[in-house]
């Protein structure tokens, strides 16, 4: 089982805004970092750190975190962000790395 | 440009071990940890496995501890993992990603893992 949970599905209209979340205790003290993977492909850097995006990521994908539960909101979702997202984080430990189970987001 | 590219896919028996291999270009492979990772058909991604840049120090997923083994060159930019005594379990996509690190203005360090290769797929079948 993941040290991370994420809800396995979620869904938003076209153009809405959408919060994934990830719930952990090593959240607390771990920065989460968010993950996009499209069917077929690698995973793809979306958020790091606190709220940090990579060159090429549009500014509607944004992160932020309280207490046990870090987020990735969507604002403005479109059409190209179905996909599947995983947060990241060390294990409780310290000394390994843990993934969620994965979010599947559906744009309607 | 930065780039992860990994060997081609696999196909082994049972009790067979495979070794994979991920070559590094466009940045300073000594300078970086490197991590791989799974998916399983169908399935979420779980972490297995990170060498440090020296590659004298490993860390292994508890669940396959004692079937891993994370090596690298330095000379070739190559990091490899080999995983033995196979079972269906071990069918998944491979991937290896390099590891990036930063403190911000708070001092908290975080990771990330930036690129990714494109992916090895490893299916055990008898």
């Amino acid at each position: 089982s993941s040290e991370l949970t994420q809800d396995p599905a979620v869904s938003v209209a076209l153009g809405q805004t959408v919060r994934i979340t990830c719930q952990g205790d090593s959240l607390r003290r771990y920065y989460a970092t968010w993950y996009q993977q499209k069917p077929g492909q690698a995973p793809v850097l979306v958020i790091y750190g606190k709220n940090n995006r990579p060159s090429g990521i549009p500014d509607r994908f944004s992160g932020s975190s309280s207490g046990n539960t870090a987020s990735l909101t969507i604002t403005g979702a479109q059409a190209e962000d179905e996909a599947d997202y995983y947060c990241k984080s060390r294990d409780s430990s310290g000394n390994q790395w843990v993934f969620g189970g994965g979010t599947k987001l559906t744009v309607l | 440009q930065v780039q992860l590219v990994q060997s081609g896919a696999e196909v082994k028996k049972p009790g067979a071990s495979v070794k994979v291999s991920c070559k590094a270009s466009g940045f300073t492979f000594i300078s970086h940890y490197m991590h791989w990772v799974r998916q399983a058909p169908g399935q979420g991604l779980e972490w297995l496995a990170v060498i440090n840049p020296s590659g004298d120090r490993t860390t292994y997923a508890q669940k396959i501890q004692g079937r891993v083994t994370v090596t690298r060159d330095t000379p070739t930019s190559t990091v490899y993992m080999e995983l033995s005594n196979l079972g269906s379990e071990d069918t998944a996509m491979y991937y290896c990603a390099r590891d990036n690190s930063a403190r911000d203005n708070s001092g908290k360090s975080h990771w990330w893992f930036d690129p990714w290769g494109q992916g090895t797929l490893v299916t055990v079948s008898s």
